[in-house]
């Protein structure tokens, strides 16, 4: 059974701060990691597709970076803002379809 | 369509009923995912099809579930003799098809089935 695990489960943090969290996903088979920002009640909304190991994609204050080496992702924001408070989730692709993490829940406090 | 649509948005039924969930993909989509969200969680895989065939559906939880995709448009998941189990959020999404990349799975709004 494939594994993605995200930490921490849950993150307050103040606005303005910056903050990071991880994704780890098995290193053998893999064939895509993606990122998803999911507000509660709303569908999960795609963030970044990454590929190569090394990969780092931006999108405004959000930023990613890729090891598919030893199996780990990481995804920043910048200067936190309380429209950044969300779940991001992240899912890995390999020889199966997505396979997706529980979860980092953000809140950031104004 | 601008993005995906499912229906019912809401479904209340009691245990023992049969239920079909519909699923409208981004027009010209060729890849139609379907996913259970229990509260709190993320997606959990069930089936997927690319055009009207279903390329794996390892996820199903049981002969209870079935889905189908006629004409590589439109799909319905089907639930049989439901059970109070099967409470969650259905969500589908939809994409291109592999070619030499990965391609972004766009969501739809979701099902939240209940069973009483």
């Amino acid at each position: 059974i494939l594994n993605v695990e995200q930490s921490p489960q849950s993150l307050h943090v103040q606005e303005g701060d910056s903050t990071n969290f991880t994704c780890s996903f098995p290193s053998s088979n893999f064939y895509a990691l993606h990122w998803y920002r999911w507000e509660t009640a709303k569908s999960p909304e795609a963030l970044f597709v990454m590929t190569l190991n090394g990969d780092e994609k931006k999108k405004g204050r959000i930023s990613a970076t890729l090891n598919t080496k030893e199996g780990y992702s990481y995804l920043y924001i910048k200067g936190s803002q309380p429209e950044d408070s969300a779940t991001y989730l992240c899912a890995f692709s390999g020889n199966t379809p997505l396979v997706f993490g529980k979860g980092t829940r953000l809140s950031v406090i104004a | 369509g601008a993005g995906v649509s499912q229906s019912p948005r809401y479904k209340v039924t009691k245990r023992g009923q049969d239920v079909a969930l519909r699923c409208d993909p981004i027009s010209g989509h060729v890849s139609l995912y379907w996913y259970r969200q229990a509260l709190g969680q993320g997606p959990e895989f069930l089936t997927y099809f690319n055009y009207e065939a279903q390329q794996d559906k390892s996820g199903l939880p049981n002969d209870r579930f079935s889905a189908e995709r006629p004409e590589g448009s439109i799909s319905t998941l089907t639930i049989q003799r439901t059970e109070q189990r099967d409470s969650a959020m259905y969500r589908c999404a939809s994409s291109r098809p592999f070619s030499g990349g990965p391609d972004t799975q766009y969501f739809g709004p979701g099902t939240r089935l209940t069973v009483l």
